[in-house]
C-alpha cells in the first residue's frame, strides 16, 4: 500500500516535555509538509521541506523543529517552547512539478 | 501573504438538495485552488481542484467555479447524500520557485439530513 503514515494516532505528554511526531511516506514524493489544525480553524503551515537536508519555516514555526535526513521521513518535534501545543497535527507530501498535496491520517497531541 | 475566507462555517441541507460553499482570496497571484474533504478524526482528502486558466470544472456531483476578477471560487455539490457530511476546506496557492504553499480557509461543516 502506498501512502502517508503518521504515528501514533493519539499522543499525551506532560507540559514541559519535548515530543516527536512521526511522518513516513512511500510515495517517493519530494516535498513534505507539517500543518497544525485547531478546532474550527483551517490548517496552518508549520514547516515544509522540498528536498532532503533542506527545510523552510511556515507561518507558525515558533516552538517546533524538524529534520529531513531521508526522503521518506519528516519528523516534527514539538518543543517545550511551544505555548499551546495541544492540537491535531497533519503531515502531507507532494511530487515535484505537481500541485496536489496528499495528507496523512494525523496525530492528535494532548499536553496535560 | 495570502488570506482565504470561507463561508458559511456550518451548512445543513436535506438529502438530495444542493450545497454551495464559497471562498475568497486576497492575492491575485494565486493560481491553484484545491478543495479538501475531511471526515472526523481523519486527514483531508482532495476532492476537486481548479487552476486559474479555467473558469469551471466538474466531476460527477461536484463542481468548482472560479472568478479571478472577483477573487472568489465556490464548491457546488448536487444531489447531496448523507455520506457527503464532513468538513470541507478550500485553499489557494501561489507557486514560488519550485515551492507551492497552500493557504486554507477555516472550513465548512456540511451536514446532510436524511
Amino acid at each position: 500500500d502506498g501512502g502517508i503514515t503518521q504515528s501514533p494516532k493519539y499522543l499525551f505528554r506532560k507540559e514541559g516535555q519535548n515530543v516527536t511526531l512521526s511522518c513516513e511516506q512511500n510515495l517517493n514524493h519530494d516535498a513534505m509538509y507539517w500543518y497544525r489544525q485547531d478546532p474550527g480553524q483551517g490548517l496552518r503551515l508549520i514547516y515544509y521541506s522540498q528536498i532532503v537536508n533542506d527545510f523552510q519555516k511556515g507561518d507558525i514555526a515558533e516552538g517546533y523543529s524538524v529534520s529531513r535526513e531521508k526522503k521518506e521521513s519528516f519528523p516534527l518535534t514539538v518543543t517545550s517552547a511551544q505555548k499551546n501545543p495541544t492540537a491535531f497535527y497533519l503531515c502531507a507530501s507532494k511530487n515535484r512539478g505537481l500541485d496536489t498535496q496528499y495528507f496523512g491520517p494525523g496525530t492528535r497531541l494532548t499536553v496535560l | 501573504g495570502e488570506n482565504v475566507e470561507q463561508h458559511p462555517s456550518t451548512l445543513s441541507v436535506q438529502e438530495g438538495d444542493s450545497a454551495v460553499i464559497k471562498c475568497t482570496y486576497s492575492d491575485s497571484a494565486s493560481n491553484y485552488f484545491p478543495w479538501y474533504k475531511q471526515e472526523l478524526g481523519k486527514g483531508p482528502q482532495l476532492i476537486i481542484d481548479i487552476r486559474s486558466n479555467v473558469g469551471e470544472k466538474k466531476d460527477q456531483r461536484i463542481a468548482v467555479t472560479l472568478n479571478k476578477t472577483a477573487k472568489h471560487f465556490s464548491l457546488h455539490i448536487t444531489e447531496t447524500q448523507p455520506e457527503d457530511s464532513a468538513v470541507y476546506f478550500c485553499a489557494a496557492s501561489i507557486q514560488s520557485g519550485s515551492a507551492r504553499q497552500l493557504t486554507f480557509g477555516s472550513g465548512t461543516q456540511l451536514t446532510v439530513l436524511p
